[in-house]
């Protein structure tokens, strides 16, 4: 299996730019989980999902992030407007859904916003 | 409620040595306490986890050390290695209605190791 799939692995935009960051998780895995890390914070979780179903989106800093999961192999996590402090490494993970369950990151998505 | 406190922030120990990293937490709801390990642009990995009904777990050269009562929870690496020098996050898991939930992480120890 080639593990968990993050694209693209840099961006480089201009304040006020829309930026979609993608995923592909591992095949079987029923959860998703979306992380944002960064020196200040740490890794903070941004949303899961669950078979596609959003379960919890408390840690979204604003109405600016959205993410979405319309199918068993793909999510996406944009941010619109984009602003300098979303600077950050972003990682999606994901899970099978019995027992005490290990979470497999992906190569992460380097953000920077200008 | 949902924090989990590690330290120290960072540490340096010579080959050989014991690395020791210390996690805290306040939420009883806590059930299952992983350590990832994160080498330089790389996502986290899982390293090693314990369950709360356990006190101690040991792979290799790498121990978790667990107390309930006091809500600390602790990493050992013995023998440590150049190799070993990485970022570790404690986490605790708090578990929705499925068999899963979310990850609390603490704040991450970067470890270096001397030759």
């Amino acid at each position: 299996d080639a593990g968990v799939i993050q694209s693209p692995r840099h961006e480089v935009t201009e304040m006020g730019q829309e930026v979609t960051l993608r995923c592909k998780p591992i095949s079987g895995h029923d959860y998703l989980f979306w992380y944002r890390q960064t020196m200040m914070r740490g890794l903070e979780l941004l949303i899961y999902f669950n078979n596609n179903v959003p379960i919890d989106d408390s840690g979204m800093p604003e109405d600016r992030f959205s993410a979405k999961m319309p199918n068993a192999s793909f999510s996406t996590l944009k941010i619109q407007p984009s602003e300098p402090r979303d600077s950050a490494v972003y990682f999606c993970a994901s899970s099978r859904l019995a027992g005490y369950n290990e979470q497999f990151f992906g190569p992460g998505t380097r953000l920077t916003v200008l | 409620q949902q924090q989990v406190k590690q330290s120290p922030q960072s540490l340096i120990v010579q080959k050989g040595g014991i690395s020791i990293i210390n996690c805290a937490y306040e939420n009883t709801a806590f059930d299952y306490f992983p350590w990832y390990q994160q080498f330089p642009g790389k996502g986290p990995a899982l390293l090693i986890a314990i369950r709360p009904d356990v006190s101690e777990k040991k792979e290799g050269r790498f121990t978790i050390s667990f107390n309930k009562s006091a809500k600390q929870f602790s990493l050992h690496i013995m023998d440590s290695q150049p190799g070993d020098s990485a970022t570790y996050f404690c986490a605790a898991l708090l578990r929705d209605s499925g068999n899963t939930g979310k990850l609390i992480f603490g704040q991450g120890t970067t470890l270096q190791v001397k030759p």
